[in-house]
C-alpha cells in the first residue's frame, strides 16, 4: 500500500500570498495523484487530478505539479475561500490519502 | 450525473456492528467502483475499501481488512458498508464515493456515533 506524507501539517498565510503544499509517496507511481479541498460541513472537492489537471470550475490559481514520488499543489494569489484543509490522494495502487495540510489565515 | 443517497445517522454500542447503505441514481451503478471513506473528528480522510458491483470484486486496505465488509445489490443500485467490533475510535462521518477520472460523486455522509 502506498503511504502519502503531506507537509507542512499547517500553513499560515495571508490573502494574496502563494501557498505551496507537498505530498510525498512511499513508492513511485504514475500520475494518478489527486488533490482535494475540504471545508467543514461539506464533502471534499476534487481540485486536481492526474497530478496536473484542474477539475471542472477550479480557478487557474490552483496548479498541480510533480511525478514519481514528489507532488506539489501551488495556490497563487490566495483568496479568502481558499483557506481549508487539503488532501492528496493516490489512485495508482488502490486508494489512499495523505494526512492533510491545514491552510489557515494569518 | 450521479446522486448517492446514504442512510441516516446511527448510534451504536461498543462491540456491535453498523451497516450503512448508499443508493445510486442517474448512472449505470454496476459499471463503476464504489468506495467508502470516513473522517473521524479532528482527523483526516481514510479510505476504507471499494467494490466493483458488476464483478463483485472488493478491495480493503490492511487497516480495515477483516472488520469491514462492502457489498452491493445491483438490482436496487445499492451498496452497503458494514463495520464490526465498533469502538469509540469508529465514531466518524462515513461517505460513499464514486471516484472517477476528473470528477467524483459523494454521498451526503452518515454520522456513526459509538457510545456506551
Amino acid at each position: 500500500e502506498i503511504v502519502l506524507t503531506q507537509s507542512p501539517a499547517a500553513l499560515s498565510l495571508s490573502p494574496g500570498q502563494t501557498a505551496t503544499l507537498s505530498c510525498r509517496a512511499s513508492q513511485s507511481f504514475s500520475d494518478y495523484l489527486c488533490w482535494y479541498q475540504h471545508k467543514p460541513g461539506q464533502a471534499p472537492r476534487l481540485i486536481i487530478y492526474d497530478a496536473v489537471n484542474r477539475a471542472t470550475d477550479v480557478p487557474g490559481r490552483f496548479r498541480g505539479s510533480g511525478s514519481g514520488t514528489d507532488f506539489t499543489l501551488t495556490i497563487s494569489d490566495l483568496e479568502p475561500e481558499d483557506f481549508a484543509v487539503y488532501y492528496c490522494q493516490q489512485r495508482a495502487d488502490w486508494i489512499s490519502f495523505g494526512q492533510g495540510t491545514r491552510l489557515e489565515v494569518k | 450525473q450521479v446522486h448517492l443517497a446514504q442512510s441516516g445517522a446511527e448510534v451504536k454500542k461498543p462491540g456491535s456492528s453498523v451497516r450503512v447503505s448508499c443508493v445510486a441514481s442517474g448512472d449505470t451503478f454496476s459499471s463503476y467502483s464504489l468506495s467508502w471513506v470516513r473522517q473521524a473528528p479532528g482527523l483526516g480522510l481514510e479510505w476504507m475499501g471499494r467494490i466493483i458491483p458488476s464483478l463483485d470484486i472488493k478491495h480493503y486496505p490492511q487497516k480495515f481488512r477483516g472488520r469491514v465488509t462492502i457489498t452491493a445489490v445491483t438490482s436496487s443500485n445499492t451498496a452497503y458498508m458494514e463495520l464490526s467490533s465498533l469502538t469509540s475510535e469508529d465514531t466518524a462521518l462515513y461517505y460513499c464515493v464514486s471516484f472517477r477520472r476528473g470528477h467524483d460523486f459523494w454521498g451526503q455522509g452518515t454520522l456513526v456515533t459509538v457510545s456506551s
